[in-house]
């Protein structure tokens, strides 16, 4: 079956610019999960959605992001007036359980970010 | 402040022989852990995951070992594969703060033949 997609694969931008990144979880997911790695980083999390809704958002870096789910499916990542720092790899997860279950997370390809 | 480390970039081993990768955390809450293998330019791959209440799991040539009282987790794989060549990350969570993954810096494993 399909498994996460997310797009663009890569986005270059210059500094300033707003960009908005997407992801499809697996269908039938509950639980939709963002996260960055930065180069020689490991993966950082980022937010958290449970449906449409979101328990914790407390790895986002500063006010410049937010995401939004809707219809309990896809997700977007949007981040405003980009800076350098920001460049990084972008990458979803969604798992078939709820918060209350120990299950893996399935991760996208990832959207490559290069603000110049 | 780095609640899972894995301290070792990089390991080089013989294929067909036992890759060891290891990782340390630090926070007691956590109750569930998960090692992914990563390919460059693909996102990470689930390999196998092992629940506080046990002290071993294994899955054909992968076996992951916790040490509850030292805080600690291994992978094991026997025996490596040149396949098996890629960047591992251990991850720990903790289902009553939503079950998001703190994930450990990385170790790439290269398997020569």
């Amino acid at each position: 079956g399909a498994g996460v997609s997310q797009s663009p694969s890569n986005k270059v931008t210059e500094k300033g610019k707003d960009v908005e990144l997407r992801c499809d979880p697996i269908s039938g997911h509950t639980a939709l999960y963002w996260y960055r790695q930065s180069l020689g980083q490991g993966l950082e999390f980022l937010i958290y959605f449970q449906g449409n809704s979101a328990p914790d958002k407390s790895g986002l870096p500063s006010d410049r992001f937010s995401a939004e789910r809707t219809g309990g499916s896809v997700s977007t990542l949007t981040i405003q007036r980009t800076q350098q720092e920001d460049s990084a790899v972008y990458l979803c997860a969604s798992s078939p359980l709820g918060s209350s279950s120990y299950n893996e997370q399935f991760f996208g390809p990832g959207t490559r970010l290069t603000v110049l | 402040d780095q609640q899972v480390k894995q301290n070792s970039p990089s390991l080089s081993v013989q294929e067909g022989r036992i890759s060891i990768l290891n990782c340390d955390y630090t926070n007691s809450m956590f109750d569930y852990f998960l090692w992914y293998k990563k390919y460059p330019a693909e996102g990470p791959t689930f390999l196998i995951s092992i629940s506080s209440i046990k002290d071993k799991n294994e899955d054909g040539r992968f076996t992951v070992f916790l040490n509850k009282s030292a805080k600690h987790l291994s992978l094991h794989i026997v025996p490596s594969q040149p396949g098996d060549s890629a960047v591992y990350f251990c991850a720990a969570s903790a289902v009553r703060v939503g079950g998001k993954l703190i994930f450990g810096q990385g170790t790439e494993l290269s398997v020569k033949p």
